[in-house]
């Protein structure tokens, strides 16, 4: 079995400041982890994706993640948030059989 | 490359009627599956296809079927729909080669049931 928590429902950053959205996960296998973003009306475009190659991975726009197997955690950072990085983050595993397994979601607002 | 496109975007359905959903790959993607995302549930898997078979079925009734064609192309059935069939229905596809893993989105049909 496998799940995912995303630990904030609502992230508030101002504008040019560093931005952690956190997520833990559970698996009963090697996981394959993702960080996918919503904007409004919009479907989800792939940020980054972990796939047991290095620990620490870029995405688009700036963004990383840190696998951490002991902690269990795959937190998405950027260090100077803009204005349209305001959006519906999801933090994402899947099993080995392809399913995803899509965390609650953590809503970004950033203020200028 | 072209993304994953869905038609149509937007459904205004009545209770009891069905609905069916359509989703094209990227090309050369021969997995294809489908989330529900309502405020409520969050996204829920529906099912997965490749090459024309089912592969994968979430925790949902009956009603919700699919299918895949022989191009990959895919589409969902709702039948007999009800309120809370209400929701943004999201295909993904991907290719199962292992050094290209994930899933890409389109942009969703929003189907409403009144």
């Amino acid at each position: 079995a496998q799940s995912v928590t995303q630990l904030d429902s609502h992230v508030s950053v101002s504008e040019g400041t560093p931005v952690l959205l956190r997520c833990n996960y559970s698996s009963s296998y090697s996981p394959s982890l993702f960080w996918y973003v919503q904007h409004p009306n919009k479907g989800l475009q792939l940020l980054l994706k972990y796939t047991s190659a290095a620990t620490l991975v870029k995405g688009i726009n700036g963004f990383e993640a840190e696998f951490k197997k002991s902690e269990t955690s795959f937190h998405l950072t950027k260090p100077s948030a803009h204005m349209s990085d305001a959006a519906e983050y999801f933090c994402v595993v899947s099993d080995p059989f392809r399913k995803l397994q899509f965390g609650a979601g953590t809503q970004v607002v950033v203020t200028p | 490359k072209a993304g994953v496109t869905q038609t149509p975007r937007y459904l205004i359905k009545t209770r009891g009627q069905q609905v069916t959903l359509s989703c094209s790959p990227i090309s050369g993607h021969r997995s294809v599956s489908w989330y529900q995302q309502t405020p409520g549930q969050g996204l829920q898997f529906l099912f997965e296809y490749f090459s024309e078979t089912q592969r994968n079925k979430g925790n949902f009734p009956g009603r919700f079927s699919g299918r895949q064609f022989s191009n990959s192309r895919s589409e969902m059935n709702v039948s007999t729909l009800e309120l809370g069939d209400s929701a943004l229905y999201l295909c993904a596809s991907s290719s199962r080669r292992s050094e290209d893993y994930g899933y890409t989105f389109g942009s969703g049909t929003r189907l409403t049931v009144v």
